[in-house]
Parts: C-alpha cells; structure tokens; sequence
C-alpha cells in the first residue's frame, strides 16, 4: 500500500502571497490531520478532517484553512503569508477506527517564506 | 496542561541499549506513541501503549509507562547506526487524532 502522499515536497513564496499545500491519505484512511513543525515550537496540530468536515482545530490563526475531498484527499491553505510561517507541513492519515488511534505521516512539505 | 518535556539529546555507542524519556501532563491521555523523524523525512510510528498499561515491547523496542508520574519511557536494545535520529513521544485523547507531541529527543550512534 502506498504510503502518505504530499506535494510539493518544496516551496519558496514572498511575504504576502497564499500557499496551497496537498495531501494524499493512504488508501482506505479517511481521517486526515495536519500539522506545522519548526525549529521553535516544534510540532503543533493545525487541524483534522474527516467525511469532508472539521473535526478538531488547533491553536491557530484563520490565515490557515484547510478542507478534505470526497476521496478524503485534503488541502490546507495559508493566506497573507510571514516569514514566520516558514515551516515543514506535515500531513498524517489514519482509518478512524478505534481504539488505538494511531497515525501515519507523509514526508511533509518543506515552506519557506522570503 | 499540554506540555509533554523530552530531553534534547543522547548519545550511545553502537551495541548499547538506548533509553529516551518523556514526561506528559494530561492525564486523560489514552495512548501514548512514539515517532522516529530521519533527517528530511516525516515521521514514522514506532509503537504506542495504551494508557492502562506498563510496558509493552515490540522486537529491539520496550516502552514502559508509569502512569502515576506520568512518565513514558522507549528502550532501544542494541541500538545501530541506522537508529540516528530524532525521537518524539506523543499523547493522545481517545477519540481524536489532535497529538500533543513532546519536543524530540535526538540520537546520535556512535560506531
């Protein structure tokens, strides 16, 4: 079974601009969550999706969006973007099914904001 | 709180055993995982341990839980070169996937 997928796997954008990132679940996994690691705050939840709808938001701003797909395939959208927001993005997929709840990673995308 | 404290690094020579810990704070946690990150790589899942647990041990890897201090330990015996990386423990509520994931703790093998 292939594993988690994201693309791109690198990106470089201005200050201001908006960034689309994508994430591939692994076949079956409906249950999408992302999640924003830096050198600074290391890894911090932003928000989960399930059957097309938000489950669980994290802690921050509304700049940050995301949605899922049918297919469970999600997006996550940073708007008006800081140099602050210069991370890897890391997307995770899990069956929703209990009980152990245990999450698989993809590779990330890699954010710098110049 | 939502705290989960690793220390930074820990360092082992090939063949040793290796011992990272984790403290956590929420004591609703159900599961508790543990996550191995490889240089430009995302995060591969190791093992996890259900919150009514002790230990539980899994090939080279045992982890043991003290619930009572809320202190999470992964054993790695004969640990190799390959093990090099960043470890990160992460706690979790029973149903959801939002972890609370501790700052990462990085191995270096020497050989």
């Amino acid at each position: 079974k292939a594993g988690v997928t994201q693309t791109p796997r690198y990106l470089i954008k201005t200050r201001g601009q908006q960034v689309t990132l994508s994430c591939s679940p692994i076949s079956g996994h409906r249950s999408v969550s992302w999640y924003q690691q830096t050198p600074g705050q290391g890894l911090q939840f932003l928000f989960e999706y399930f059957s097309e709808t938000q489950r669980n938001k994290g802690n921050f701003p509304g700049r940050f969006s995301g949605r899922q797909f049918s297919n469970s395939r999600s997006e996550m959208n940073v708007s008006t973007l800081e140099l602050g927001d210069s991370a890897l993005y890391l997307c995770a997929s899990s069956l929703n099914r209990g009980p152990t709840y245990e999450q698989y990673f993809g590779p990330g995308t890699r954010l710098t904001v110049t | 709180g939502e705290d989960v404290e690793q220390s930074l690094f820990l360092s082992v020579r090939e063949g040793d055993s290796s011992v990272i810990n984790c403290t956590y704070t929420d004591s609703s946690s159900t599961y508790l995982y543990w996550y191995k990150q490889e240089p430009g790589a995302g995060l591969q899942l190791l093992t996890y341990i259900f919150s009514n647990m002790d230990m539980k041990q899994d090939q080279r890897l045992t982890v043991l839980l003290n619930k009572k201090d809320k202190h999470l330990s992964l054993r790695i015996a004969d640990t190799q070169t390959g093990d090099s990386a960043i470890y990160f423990c992460a706690e979790g509520t029973s149903g959801t996937y939002k972890y609370i994931f501790g700052t990462g703790t990085r191995l270096k093998v020497l050989a």
